[in-house]
């Protein structure tokens, strides 16, 4: 069975519009992560989560807002969406331990391919 | 700020052929470096990861020694197999604490039979 499940697996939207992609991981790790791969950058950190709270946010739009509304979830909302969008994106967890949110290992879901047209 | 450099774009090979893909980062202090693999339509997969000077990770017949004298984590393997075709990329973990990831651009391997 999927330990990361991400819905859904692809995304048409038209430019302007809203989307939420959705993450679910059941792995009982406590920190989550979004990541963006397109043509143009390969895997690009966009957040970190670490038991509900941000800890990074490197995108530097706020039309990104990702949503933890339970320890295991963490959803992205994006708002006007722009064709530059279109990418894959992944969302990954990992078990923080005691050296810190650097030291773990992040594990990854299967991605939601996001198509702005 | 901190970056991967993954030398190959491409490398074809093989089976049976050894591999090398080279990766050189630039960070202060001892960043975690990380290997992943990826398959078509697939998330990243762990491979393996080192967080010391000459600690050596290794997962599936392919290893990487961390060399802090020359900043690089070379993943290789011995004899690939048609099956290890994917993409791969070498990541290291930033020491802001916060989970950032920063990865390579990733090598693209084909193995032929």
């Amino acid at each position: 069975d999927p330990k990361i499940i991400q819905k859904p697996k692809y995304l048409v939207a038209v430019t302007g519009s809203e989307k939420i992609l959705i993450c679910e991981q059941y792995l009982g790790h406590n920190a989550m992560y979004w990541y963006r791969q397109s043509a143009k950058k390969p895997l690009e950190f966009m957040f970190s989560y670490s038991y509900q709270k941000l800890m990074d946010n490197q995108t530097a739009s706020s039309r990104f807002q990702p949503q933890s509304s339970k320890k295991n979830h963490l959803d992205l909302q994006i708002t006007a969406l722009k064709p530059d969008d279109s990418a894959t994106y992944f969302c990954a967890s990992s078990q923080p331990g005691t050296g810190g949110l650097n030291q773990d290992t992040q594990y990854f879901g299967p991605g939601t391919r996001l198509l702005v047209l | 700020g901190d970056s991967v450099t993954q030398t190959e774009g491409q490398v074809a090979l093989s089976e049976e052929d050894f591999l090398t893909i080279h990766c050189n980062y630039s960070a202060s202090g001892y960043p975690a470096l990380f290997w992943y693999v990826q398959y078509p339509g697939e998330g990243p997969q762990f491979l393996f990861r080192a967080s010391r000077d000459k600690e050596k990770g290794s997962s599936r017949g392919f290893e990487a020694t961390y060399d802090k004298g020359t900043t690089s984590f070379h993943l290789r393997k011995a004899s690939v197999q048609e099956s290890d075709s994917a993409v791969y990329y070498c990541a290291l973990a930033h020491n802001t604490n916060t989970g950032k990831l920063t990865f390579g651009d990733g090598t693209v391997l084909t193995v032929k039979p």
